[in-house]
């Protein structure tokens, strides 16, 4: 089984429509974090979450919302999809903890991508 | 601004034949730069981290090389194959605030 499994992994949806994309990891890492990636503008970050009750926005969060239902749970809400917000998304983990960044720390431990289509 | 600015945006070779992949960033302050491999439709994997203090590295046919003092990096891919079709992304990372910086990648096709 995959460390960092994400559901669906293709969606087709309306706008207008709520949204929910899971992720779960099994490599026990407080640090979770979405992605989304759109051609030619690379991989952008719309929330991440330091712990249970550690959530922060990233530099695209507007329209997304997120929940971290345990250590190992951490989902990705769309309210009312837009096409706008058809992407690819990525969840990731990363091996960082605490405020010490170790020389080979910091790996991002990516899922296998979830496509959302809004029509 | 921190930025991290890849080159070429995309590329293609014959299988057998090496390529290097450009990284160009102004991120401050460093902590350590890692290049993933993602293939399509896939998350990206890390193939190598390189610190502040290295200048070289390889992972099998991929080998890594980081100039701190002109904030450049290359990957280089020696004696390519078919499964080397794939986007190369740089990602560097902020020292303190652990905070990601990616590059666009680099969409390799090699083919036979």
């Amino acid at each position: 089984d995959a460390d960092v499994t994400q559901t669906p992994r293709n969606r087709i949806t309306k706008t207008g429509k709520r949204i929910m994309l899971e992720c779960s990891q099994t490599k026990g890492h407080d640090r979770m974090y979405w992605y989304r990636q759109d051609p030619g503008l690379g991989l952008r970050l719309i929330y991440y979450s330091f712990d249970v009750k550690d959530i922060n926005k990233g530099e695209i969060s507007d329209g997304y919302s997120v929940s971290r239902q345990a250590q190992a749970k951490f989902s990705l809400s769309l309210e009312s999809a837009i096409p706008n917000q058809t992407a690819l998304y990525f969840c990731a983990t990363s091996d960082l903890s605490g405020l010490a960044i170790k020389p080979n720390t910091g790996e991002l431990f990516f899922g296998e991508g979830s496509r959302l289509t809004v029509l | 601004k921190n930025q991290v600015e890849q080159s070429p945006q995309s590329l293609i070779i014959l299988e057998g034949k090496n390529c290097t992949l450009q990284c160009n960033y102004t991120v401050s302050p460093f902590s350590n730069l890692r290049w993933y491999k993602q293939d399509t439709g896939r998350g990206p994997v890390s193939l190598t981290i390189m610190t502040f203090s290295e200048n070289t590295k390889s992972n099998g046919r991929y080998t890594a090389t980081l100039d701190a003092d002109t904030k450049q990096s290359s990957l280089h891919i020696t004696a390519s194959q078919l499964s080397d079709s794939a986007s190369y992304i740089c990602v560097v990372i902020l020292s303190g605030t652990y905070k990601y910086i990616f590059g666009t990648g680099t969409r390799l096709k090699v083919l036979a």
